[in-house]
């Protein structure tokens, strides 16, 4: 069964700096597709990027990337110039190709300190 | 686009009371699934809508039913509550599967007593 582990329940960073929020996911398929969302307050779940498995280059949306490693299984995010906005939670999410249900870690609490 | 409205916001129920919570989907959207979300956990899936018809379902009970109707409008009903149905519930929507993302809706916090 495909698992997904974020194995940092919170993370602090000053505003304006550079923050990583880890993940890892096992799975034996090979379509497959990555995301990061995030969930403020407010609870609505946010797309903040995508990555699909068969792309190799890492996906980047302004502020945000992600480090890919499909060998490892490592899909991390890096939030840089951190904005006060940007603290919520940040769950990482998996979905294998002709499935339909995403799998989500735990989740990650980011807190940005001004 | 309107993107996906829930109502209602807030519910508390007593156990063994039933519930039903409604969704609307973003407009273009034909894909409707809904989660639950436990506190402090990411949420799990229950089950998934396309055009009117169930087409995947994650470990729930039979006590968790839904309706998806023809403008993709989207219901979750839940019978026989019991305290663990205790969380947010989230519906999202999209078009077709959700491989270039969902659009989630803000949730419906539910109180089971």
């Amino acid at each position: 069964a495909q698992t997904v582990t974020q194995s940092q329940p919170e993370m602090s960073v000053q505003e304006a700096e550079t923050v990583t929020l880890s993940c890892t996911y096992d799975t034996s398929e090979s379509d497959y597709y990555l995301f990061w969302y995030k969930q403020p307050p407010s609870r609505q779940m946010i797309l903040v990027i995508r990555q699909e498995a068969y792309k190799q280059q890492n996906a980047t949306e302004n502020r945000f990337s992600v480090n890919f490693q499909k060998a490892a299984k490592s899909f991390s995010l890096k939030i840089s110039d951190s904005q006060l906005g940007d603290a919520a939670m940040y769950f990482c999410a998996y979905i294998s190709g002709g499935t339909y249900k995403y799998i989500f870690g735990t989740g990650t609490r980011l807190k940005v300190l001004a | 686009e309107t993107g996906v409205t829930q109502s209602p916001t807030h519910l508390i129920k007593t156990r063994g009371q039933q519930v039903t919570l409604r969704c609307s989907s973003q407009s273009g959207h034909n894909t409707v699934s809904w989660y639950q979300q436990a506190l402090g956990q990411g949420p799990q899936f229950i089950f998934q809508y396309y055009r009117e018809e169930e087409n995947g379902r994650g470990n729930f009970p039979p006590r968790f039913s839904g309706l998806q109707f023809p403008n993709y409008s989207s219901e979750l009903n839940v019978n026989a509550l019991e305290l663990d149905d205790s969380a947010l519930y989230l519906c999202a929507s999209s078009s077709g599967g959700g491989y270039y993302g969902y659009t989630f809706g803000s949730g419906t916090r539910l109180t089971v007593v």
